[in-house]
């Protein structure tokens, strides 16, 4: 139980362009999600809280307008990485709380690399 | 927000070892601690975690200690064996957000 999957698992695009990565939960509802982007070699820094229906809750230094977040359903929320550069590739990461306890489950990751 | 700091970096130690691993934290309103070992390119995955109300919790040959008064908690593994080789990280909790300690990387050497 309490699986995350992430959509896609890796994907290359240009500069400038803009890239969707799915965070779903498979077997539970998540009343919040959360979106943690990871350097090569460094710790997972949290970048915004997600609530379903609710507009997301952005960590300080994360632009919001280029990293946009929706969180439609209890099982399904997006990270639009908008108008994306060489220094947003990154390895994303999402996870679920189903509000029953205190752990998060997180996703497979997905890797971001912007030529 | 919430500052968690993780030390030491990197470590490496025998088979058969024991490995500790300490952090520490600044907002007093964190409640919940776990902590995760993560392979290359892989999701995170929860060892241990402990609540504020409790001082120490071990699961066979992982244990974590937890100091609310002076905010530092540290993650032990005994007995380590070559498969424990991955890096690990720490985290604190004020509410439902989760801040990560800067990982460390261990290596058990056959």
């Amino acid at each position: 139980g309490a699986v995350v999957s992430q959509h896609p698992s890796w994907v290359i695009c240009k500069s400038g362009t803009s890239v969707k990565i799915e965070c779903r939960s498979l077997d539970f509802q998540a009343t919040t999600m959360f979106w943690y982007r990871q350097f090569p070699k460094q710790s997972l820094m949290l970048m915004a809280t997600s609530n379903e229906g609710s507009k997301a809750t952005y960590e300080q230094g994360v632009e919001k307008d280029k990293f946009l977040i929706n969180h439609a359903s209890l099982t399904l929320s997006t990270l639009t990485v908008t108008s994306a550069h060489p220094e947003d590739s990154s390895f994303y990461i999402c996870s679920a709380d189903s509000g029953l306890s205190y752990e998060q489950y997180f996703g497979p990751g997905t890797r971001l690399t912007v030529t | 927000g919430e500052n968690v700091e993780q030390h030491p970096s990197t470590l490496s130690v025998q088979e058969g070892d024991s490995a500790v691993i300490k952090c520490t934290y600044s907002d007093s309103a964190s409640n919940y601690f776990p902590w995760y070992k993560q392979e290359l390119g892989k999701r995170p995955q929860l060892i241990i975690d402990i609540r504020s109300n409790v001082g120490e919790k071990k699961d066979q040959r992982i244990a974590v200690t937890l100091n609310k008064t002076a905010k530092h908690f540290s993650l032990h593994i005994t007995e380590t064996q070559p498969e424990d080789s991955a890096v690990y990280f720490c985290a604190a909790s004020p509410g439902n957000q989760f801040y990560f300690g800067t990982g460390t990387s261990l290596t058990v050497i056959p």
